[in-house]
This record gives C-alpha cells, sequence and structure tokens, in this order.
C-alpha cells in the first residue's frame, strides 16, 4: 500500500506569516497531487506535479515535487485568512485510483 | 457547467433504514468516485467506475453498501440497513481533472 504521510496535522498561525507543510511516502508516485478543502465543502484540486524536481507556484503558493518523486512540499507566503481549510496530498495508485493524506489543517488568524 | 451535483446535502436518518445517495458527474468526465470522509479515518475510496463499469469496489465497507451506475450521467450510492458507524460525509467526484462534489453529510441515529 503506497501511503502517504503529511505534517503538520495542524498549523494554526497569523496572517502574513509564512508557512510549509509536507507529504512524504516510502514509495515513488508517478505525481502528486494537492487539495484545499474548507469547511463544509469538497477538496478543490491545486495543482499536480509531475516531474521530480517540478516547482509550481499558484499566486502566493508554491508546490514542490521531490527529485525522488517520493515528497513534496507546500509554501505558503504572507498567509491570509482566506487560506484556512484542510490541505490534502493524494497520489495515484493506478490509472483511476488516488490514495490520499490525512492533510493538514490550516489555520490562519487575522 | 455546475460541477458535481450530489443530492441530498445532508441526511439524517435512524438505523436500519435504508439511504440512497445521488450524484451528477460533470458531462464528459468518464470516471466516477465515491469517497467517505470522517475525523477518523479521513478521506476513503469506496468504489470508482470508468466509463460506468465498476473498476474497483475494494473499498466499500461490507455488504450493506452499494453503488451503481446506470449510465454517464448518474449514480447512486445505497446504504441498507444503515448503521451509525455509517455516519459521515460521502463525496461523489469525477475526473478528468479530479473534480468534487459538495458532499452528502449522513447522519445515522
Amino acid at each position: 500500500t503506497q501511503l502517504l504521510e503529511q505534517s503538520p496535522q495542524f498549523l494554526s498561525i497569523q496572517e502574513g506569516e509564512n508557512l510549509t507543510v509536507y507529504c512524504n511516502s516510502s514509495s515513488v508516485f508517478s505525481s502528486l497531487q494537492w487539495y484545499r478543502q474548507e469547511p463544509g465543502e469538497g477538496p478543490v484540486l491545486l495543482v499536480t506535479v509531475v516531474t521530480g524536481g517540478e516547482v509550481k507556484k499558484l499566486k502566493r503558493l508554491t508546490f514542490q515535487f521531490g527529485d525522488a518523486r517520493k515528497d513534496s512540499s507546500l509554501h505558503i507566503t504572507a498567509a491570509q485568512p482566506g487560506d484556512t481549510g484542510l490541505y490534502l496530498c493524494a497520489g495515484p495508485v493506478n490509472a483511476g485510483k488516488s490514495t490520499f493524506g490525512d492533510g493538514t489543517t490550516l489555520t490562519v488568524k487575522p | 457547467d455546475a460541477g458535481v451535483i450530489q443530492s441530498p446535502r445532508h441526511e439524517v436518518t435512524e438505523m436500519g433504514q435504508e439511504v440512497t445517495l445521488r450524484c451528477k458527474p460533470i458531462s464528459g468526465h468518464d470516471y466516477l468516485f465515491w469517497y467517505r470522509q470522517t475525523m477518523m479515518r479521513g478521506l476513503e475510496l469506496l468504489i470508482y467506475f470508468n466509463n460506468n463499469v465498476p473498476i474497483d469496489d475494494s473499498g466499500m465497507p461490507e455488504d450493506r453498501f452499494s453503488a451503481k451506475m446506470p449510465n454517464a450521467s448518474f449514480s447512486t450510492l445505497k446504504i441498507q440497513p444503515s448503521e451509525p458507524r455509517d455516519s459521515a460525509v460521502y463525496f461523489c467526484a469525477s475526473s478528468p481533472p479530479v473534480t468534487f462534489g459538495p458532499g452528502t453529510r449522513l447522519l445515522v441515529l
């Protein structure tokens, strides 16, 4: 079973601070996806990283895929209350199926 | 596009009752997934379909759970009989790209 471990489990910071959350596995993934889930809603796909070492930016969010394609990180610069949510990483197990990490719950206080 | 549509959004029922959750995927998506989310177990894949055919139902907890996809625009997840431990948020998603519905919050008393 390809497991994804996310850390930290919970993170509470003040508006304007920077933060990094992690997604790690002992298995190699062909790609990894990051989602954000807001309370009462379904997860929303933010980005897919495919190439080892790849860095993708989405406004204040920077996603990196590890060189060995076993891990990924999400860095948020100058966090805002609107960034509050559950951040999930997911990796494909086969053509249709993905496995999800347990997520990092981020709270950004104004 | 209205996105993935799920109904009902909330369901409260009593133990032993049948529960049917419904999903309309995004038109043109050929994969459909049913997930369950709880605090204890996170997001779990129950079953997924490709072109209306069930591909992997290994995540279905037990025989009380069943899912169907009679056509490309509709799927159901049925629990019969329901139990309190089935209380969770049930998500339907379709792909590609992966798009989740808003979920059905199920409470079994």
